[in-house]
């Protein structure tokens, strides 16, 4: 089944305590991303990556890092969490770009306490 | 800078009634636009993009350059249309560091369809 997965589903951690969401899609997908959503502000885009090692900011990047060393797989990594990085983040791949449609993930709850 | 604007958070229809959700958009070149939608405890998945010019579950949506809106609507609104909408532009920023590409979501609409 052509999917997007994210491991883990929900994740309690504390503050400054590195934490890696992994990311992976069978789709060979092009472009990958990663969202955050919040109540009232919707969904923020934290990072993109258009092929192997290329990646770039989105909106909101202060705070997380990505990498994208092979095609299928796009992880998030918080190197020091704080309480304002508690979210629901979502990964998402597309075949060649924006343009084209989103295929989510289903969504790592992260609570930093 | 590009920027999505849906103004109602919560929308609240009867079934059977026409239905509306608004989407206004600011983008200096020409834009892309789709709706998203997410069912309870659903992943979010494309209901329709506006290239496309389709009609998805009975809602479209029409890009309006001069007033620079893609509303969504449906003339019957059914109970399982109920979900939150998100409106969202695709957009090529050109800045000092080069090009970089955006995805831009509104910050949603919750329609509720009441039976």
């Amino acid at each position: 089944e052509a999917q997007v997965t994210q491991n883990p589903r929900y994740l309690i951690t504390v503050t400054g305590k590195k934490l890696t969401v992994t990311c992976s899609q069978n789709m060979n997908h092009e472009y990958m991303s990663w969202y955050r959503q919040d109540p009232g502000l919707g969904l923020r885009q934290i990072y993109y990556s258009m092929n192997v090692e290329v990646t770039d900011k989105g909106d909101v990047p202060e705070g997380y890092k990505v990498s994208r060393k092979e095609k299928r797989n796009f992880p998030l990594i918080l190197e020091s969490p704080s309480p304002n990085q508690t979210s629901l983040y979502f990964c998402a791949s597309s075949l060649l770009g924006f343009t084209y449609e989103q295929y989510f993930g289903p969504g790592t709850r992260l609570t930093v306490t | 800078a590009q920027r999505v604007t849906q103004p109602e958070k919560l929308l609240s229809v009867f079934k059977g009634a026409p239905v509306e959700l608004k989407c206004n958009y600011s983008y200096s070149g020409s834009p892309e636009l789709f709706w998203y939608v997410q069912y309870s405890r659903q992943r979010l998945q494309l209901l329709l993009r506006h290239i496309s010019r389709e009609s998805i579950k009975g809602f479209t949506a029409d890009l309006n350059k001069g007033e620079t809106s893609f509303h969504l609507k449906k003339p019957f609104a059914q109970e399982e249309d109920s979900a939150m909408y998100y409106c969202a532009l695709s957009g090529r920023m050109v800045g000092s560091g080069g090009s970089n590409y955006k995805l831009t979501f509104g910050k949603g609409t919750l329609l509720t369809v009441n039976p």
